[in-house]
């Protein structure tokens, strides 16, 4: 069965480092999602992408954040320069097409900002 | 502003126990969808369900079943006869319809469910 994967697992890195976390999703789905998950609590929605471009972002998704489909497998998102509440976990998804469909999550990445 | 509440945060059953999962919402959106989703230990987010804002029909798949209510803004989950698998993290999530095709889901904090022998 097709499924979203990301890496790595486990991303550590210092504070003002630029991170790229990465996801390849479901091959023939067309809308892709970052979402974030702190510790604990809930996850939160970050970004959609559609047609090489955002289709929608949240507060979270500042200047700091940018996403970005380099070829037709991949989908990444990148943090400019990581704050210590940067750490958390970042779950990528997708879904096959228009309208709200049940997202398919990948494994995740645990980013640790120390 | 859509809005999820999930006010159990941690459920504990003997296994064979029916148990069910409550989950308020708030849209304005006059149509949208509603799902849960469990994340095991592991961490991954696994969807279980999806229903639409104008079926209130309610249905049973297996060991899940689910009961909406338009007029209370509930979407309970029950799992009947639960095992200990069955010890995860359950969230309830809203999506409206955005022109844009994208759409985005609202989470709830999640109810952790612990199923013991």
């Amino acid at each position: 069965e097709p499924e979203v994967t990301q890496t790595p697992s486990h991303q550590v890195t210092q504070m003002g480092q630029e991170v790229i976390l990465r996801c390849v999703p479901i091959s023939n789905h067309l809308y892709f999602y970052w979402y974030r998950q702190i510790l604990g609590q809930k996850v939160e929605f970050l970004v959609s992408f559609y047609n090489n471009e955002i289709s929608e972002k949240s507060e979270i998704f500042d200047d700091q954040f940018s996403v970005e489909r380099p070829d037709g497998s991949n989908f990444t998102l990148k943090i400019r320069s990581t704050k210590l509440e940067d750490s958390a976990m970042y779950f990528c998804a997708s879904t096959p097409g228009r309208g709200p469909r049940e997202q398919y999550f990948g494994p995740g990445t645990r980013l640790t900002v120390t | 502003a859509q809005k999820v509440t999930q006010a159990q945060t941690e459920i504990s059953v003997v296994e064979k126990e029916d148990v069910t999962l409550d989950c308020v919402y708030e849209t304005r959106d006059t149509t949208y969808y509603l799902f849960w989703y469990k994340q095991p230990p592991s961490g991954e987010l696994v969807f279980l369900i999806r229903r639409n804002s104008f079926d209130e029909q309610n249905e049973i798949s297996g060991r899940y079943s689910w009961n909406f209510q338009k007029s209370t803004s509930s979407f309970n989950f029950t799992i009947t006869a639960s095992q200990v698998v069955d010890s995860a993290v359950y969230f309830c999530a809203l999506s409206g319809v955005f022109t844009g095709g994208g759409n985005k889901l609202t989470f709830g904090t999640g109810t952790q469910l612990k199923v013991e022998l």
